[in-house]
């Protein structure tokens, strides 16, 4: 199946500071990639839509100036915390749209942010 | 939220059969995704639904149906590896793929 890595796995950052969370689709080329944030046993809510080529487009209420968005290539997604606070603390996913007819979109492993 | 709604929690014992009920809203529906997700790990795929009905897969089948809003995962001859979080989510809106989920549904196997 389609394999689509995340990196780095976990991170712990002291507050103010900025973390960057690399997705990258392994196997296949993604135009899509899709950004998810997932609190302890709670639902993941998609934060933004990441296009290949274009601008990011977020969700309501998703600050696209504290989360930047860069979509470089057909196989990589970048997602910048900026200034990390200890609320930014969650369980990052990413997931890469294959295209092409597929029938789902293929999730990352996910990236622990712990904020001090 | 996106007004999709599924059990919190659900026990079952092993070769037993368990149905995880799912309601969404119906605006803007694209189709319907079952994932299944272990702590701490990311979700798998289990199944997609966008016309009604039931499509099975082996041990697990989900049932579609639109006009309702209502979506249900069957999980056949549980085994203790069944044992996780199923999510359900609802690809709605203009761009396809934007998925909306559910709180999850955490399920234990018991022997």
């Amino acid at each position: 199946g389609a394999v689509v890595s995340q990196h780095p796995s976990r991170v712990i950052c002291k507050s103010g500071t900025s973390v960057k969370i690399e997705c990258r689709s392994l196997d296949f080329q993604a135009t899509t990639m899709f950004w998810y944030r997932q609190f302890p046993k709670k639902s993941l809510m998609l934060m933004a839509t990441s296009n290949e080529g274009s601008k990011a487009t977020y969700e309501q209420g998703v600050e696209k100036d504290k989360f930047l968005i860069n979509h470089a290539s057909l196989t990589l997604s970048t997602l910048t915390v900026t200034s990390a606070h200890p609320e930014d603390s969650s369980f990052y996913i990413c997931s890469a749209d294959p295209g092409q007819g597929a029938d789902t979109q293929y999730f990352g492993p996910g990236t622990r942010l712990t904020v001090l | 939220g996106q007004n999709i709604d599924q059990p919190t929690e659900m026990t079952a014992t092993e070769g037993a059969i368990v149905q995880i009920n799912c309601t969404y809203q119906t605006s803007g529906f694209n189709g319907l995704f079952w994932y299944q997700q272990h702590a701490g790990e990311a979700p798998t795929f289990l199944s997609y639904n966008v016309l009604d009905g039931l499509e099975e897969k082996g041990r697990f089948s989900s049932f579609l149906s639109r006009s309702k809003g209502y979506s249900y995962l069957l999980l056949k001859e549980l085994q203790m590896k069944d044992s996780a979080s199923y999510l359900c989510a609802n690809d709605r809106g203009s761009t396809l793929g934007r998925l909306y989920f559910g709180r999850g549904t955490q399920l234990t196997v018991w022997p």
